[in-house]
């Protein structure tokens, strides 16, 4: 069966600081990959999108960007965290047809102090 | 622009049945999702609804009408765990999944 995992749960980082948020699917070939971000008591906001390697699709114009060296892998990342990145941060993955439903890794809550 | 409207807050009592609505309008269609989210966890899928009619899965159905932009969760014999947020989202004609903002469903005894 197919899982997927994502790390860290938890994280808190100074304003101006870097960030690298890590996400692994196992269990299935070529997925499209997804990051999303929701704020608290909100609807998830489309970060990213990949549908296969070295092709990332970007939704929102901000201080992140994301990349997939690895079929299975997806990398999101920021050179300088602003205090409006805090959120919490999802990553999915889907099969190749998009009819097909989205599955969510655990989350990382990301506070930016 | 494109819209998914959802209740913010439902309440409901245990063993009672809900239903939760959600109306779009989207740039195309192919497709509605529900998700069910506890409250600091991830999303997990419910639902799947593409043609017209009630789909049942247990005690959950989810019914959709695509001529009126219309769609909505139904939760029978509701239990304390049902106490969760439901995210409607819709596939639209560029196959980008546009998401409501969620409904919170509290359950009471």
């Amino acid at each position: 069966s197919q899982t997927i995992h994502q790390w860290p749960a938890t994280l808190v980082q100074p304003v101006g600081s870097p960030l690298s948020l890590e996400c692994t699917v196992e269990g299935t070939s070529n997925p499209n990959l997804y990051w999303y971000r929701q704020a608290a008591g909100r609807g998830l906001q489309l970060l990213f999108y990949s549908v296969g390697i070295g092709q990332i699709s970007s939704e929102v114009p901000q201080n992140l960007s994301a990349s997939r060296p690895q079929d299975r892998q997806f990398i999101l990342s920021s050179k300088k965290l602003l205090l409006s990145d805090s959120g919490f941060y999802l990553c999915a993955w889907s099969g190749g047809e998009f009819h097909q439903p989205q599955h969510f890794g655990d989350g990382t809550r990301l506070s930016i102090l | 622009g494109q819209n998914i409207d959802q209740p913010t807050e439902m309440t409901a009592t245990e063993g009672a049945i809900v239903q939760i609505n959600c109306t779009y309008q989207t740039s195309g269609f192919n497709g509605l999702f529900w998700y069910q989210q506890h409250a600091g966890e991830a999303p997990t899928f419910l639902s799947y609804n593409v043609l017209d009619g009630l789909e049942e899965k247990g005690r959950f159905s989810s019914f959709l009408s695509r001529s009126k932009g219309y769609s909505y969760l139904l939760l029978k014999e509701l239990q304390m765990k049902d106490s969760a947020s439901y995210l409607c989202a819709v596939l639209d004609s560029n196959y980008q999944l546009i998401w409501g903002a969620g409904t919170k469903l509290i359950i009471k005894p």
